[in-house]
């Protein structure tokens, strides 16, 4: 069956600092594989994406993902952390059948020490 | 205004009240979705819905029911609630019908915080 791990429940990092968010799939063939961020109080926000062709995508607020089919990954990646970074995300891949069904991993919640 | 709305914000309920969560959208697009987040288990899919006379149950569906009034409202009920169902729903919709549009972002609502007593 189809699933999204992430490993870490809750990272803190220091502003200014570098990030990764961990996030593993399970899926069998070239998934179709997204990065979503959840602010307090608000609902989810598309990051990123990524569908085919180059492994290393950009998305909005810095953040970049990439792609590696050998490791079952896609990680989420900012150079530099900001204290409005501070939200839960999610990996999500797309479910089998082309429906846009999306299966969610656990969330990661970031927290940004000033 | 926001494109996707969610009524109400906030629920407290008794077991074995019926509790509708309301979604409307004014983006136009024909697919809806309504998930529950719980700590530690993220988003799961209820109910999806492509257009008004096509509804889909989604991985957890049971003591749910739905219904699409219009393209733009797609209403969520817990018949009968029970503790369990304390959680955090949202609305999604997007646009893509097609192909690879169907990986087309989602648009989600601001959730529902719903607690069962």
């Amino acid at each position: 069956a189809q699933s999204v791990t992430q490993p870490d429940i809750h990272i803190t990092v220091s502003e200014g600092a570098s990030l990764e968010l961990r996030c593993n799939y399970s899926y069998g063939a070239t998934p179709y594989l997204f990065w979503y961020v959840q602010s307090p109080g608000q609902g989810l926000q598309l990051l990123l994406k990524y569908f085919s062709g180059d492994t290393l995508v950009q998305g909005i607020k810095g953040f970049e993902a990439e792609f590696k089919r050998s490791q079952s990954s896609f990680n989420l990646r900012k150079p530099s952390v900001h204290w409005s970074d501070a939200a839960e995300y999610f990996c999500a891949v797309g479910a089998r059948g082309n429906t846009g069904k999306l299966i969610f991993g656990q969330g990661t919640t970031l927290q940004v020490k000033p | 205004d926001a494109d996707v709305t969610q009524t109400p914000r906030n629920r407290i309920t008794k077991t074995g009240k019926r509790i509708m969560l309301e979604c409307s959208q004014t983006k136009g697009h024909d697919r809806m979705y309504w998930y529950r987040q719980d700590p530690g288990l993220g988003l799961r899919l209820i109910y999806y819905s492509f257009d008004v006379k096509d509804i889909n149950k989604g991985e957890i569906s049971d003591g749910y029911s739905v219904s699409r009034q219009a393209q733009a409202k797609f209403s969520l009920s817990l018949e009968s609630a029970i503790p369990n169902q304390t959680a955090l729903y949202f609305c999604a919709t997007h646009a893509g019908t097609s192909g690879s549009l169907v990986w087309n972002e989602q648009f989600f609502g601001p959730g529902t915080r719903l607690t069962v007593l």
